[in-house]
């Protein structure tokens, strides 16, 4: 069985200064793995997805994830961060051969001006 | 092509009370999801369906939750009756690869 573990649930930075949001998982078979964003009151948005092709996945809104077998990693970046950026992110990890999802516990991103 | 479609987007009833949630996929997708997310928490299964046999109910409290697809579908959630506990937002999502899913925007319930 898969599983997700993001490794910081919460995590403050300014406005313009990068973020690094971690998530390590766990499966049995090679996974595709992904990234969503939620916005409050909003509908879980896909940012990026592993799918066995390039192991560095660049994403919408700058944000970009590298695919760390060895590690068993897939952690989000983006270079400057912007306000719009201030919201809840899941790492999830499918597993093909059962069509199964498995959320990570969330990482709430905070923004200073 | 169109988005998972789920209604309502809010609900409020009162404990013991029932209610149902519907869900319509995108057009071919074999795989449904329902999804239970609780406020400050991930996205926990429910349910998945793969056309309209059940795959993986092992999460769903069957006591009081029940699910089905017609047709391979349109989906419907029910909660009968309903707890303090099951106040949440539930989430559809279908994928034609189970690679990739694709997400609803839920619906909001408060259970009061």
């Amino acid at each position: 069985a898969q599983s997700v573990t993001q490794l910081d649930s919460h995590v403050s930075v300014s406005e313009g200064t990068p973020v690094l949001l971690r998530c390590n998982y766990s499966s049995s078979y090679s996974p595709s793995l992904f990234w969503y964003v939620q916005h409050p009151n909003k509908g879980l948005q896909l940012l990026l997805k592993y799918t066995s092709a390039a192991t560095l996945v660049k994403g919408i809104n700058g944000f970009e994830a590298e695919f760390k077998k060895s590690e068993t990693s897939f952690h989000l970046t983006k270079p400057s961060a912007h306000m719009s950026d201030a919201a809840e992110y899941f790492c999830v990890v499918s597993d093909r051969n059962d069509y199964k999802l498995s959320f990570g516990a969330g990482t709430t991103v905070t923004v200073r001006a | 092509e169109a988005g998972v479609a789920q209604s309502p987007r809010y609900k409020i009833i009162e404990k013991r009370q029932s209610v149902a949630f519907w869900c319509n996929p995108i057009s071919g997708h074999a795989t449904l999801y329902w999804y239970q997310q609780i406020l400050g928490q991930g996205p926990k299964l429910l349910i998945q369906f793969q056309n309209n046999g059940v795959v993986d109910d092992s999460q769903l409290p069957k006591d009081r939750f029940s699910a089905e697809r017609l047709k391979g579908v349109d989906s419907t959630l029910k909660i009968q009756p309903a707890k303090l506990e099951d106040s949440a937002v539930y989430l559809c999502a279908s994928s034609s690869d189970g690679i990739e899913a694709f997400f609803g925007q839920g619906t909001r319930l408060t259970v009061v």
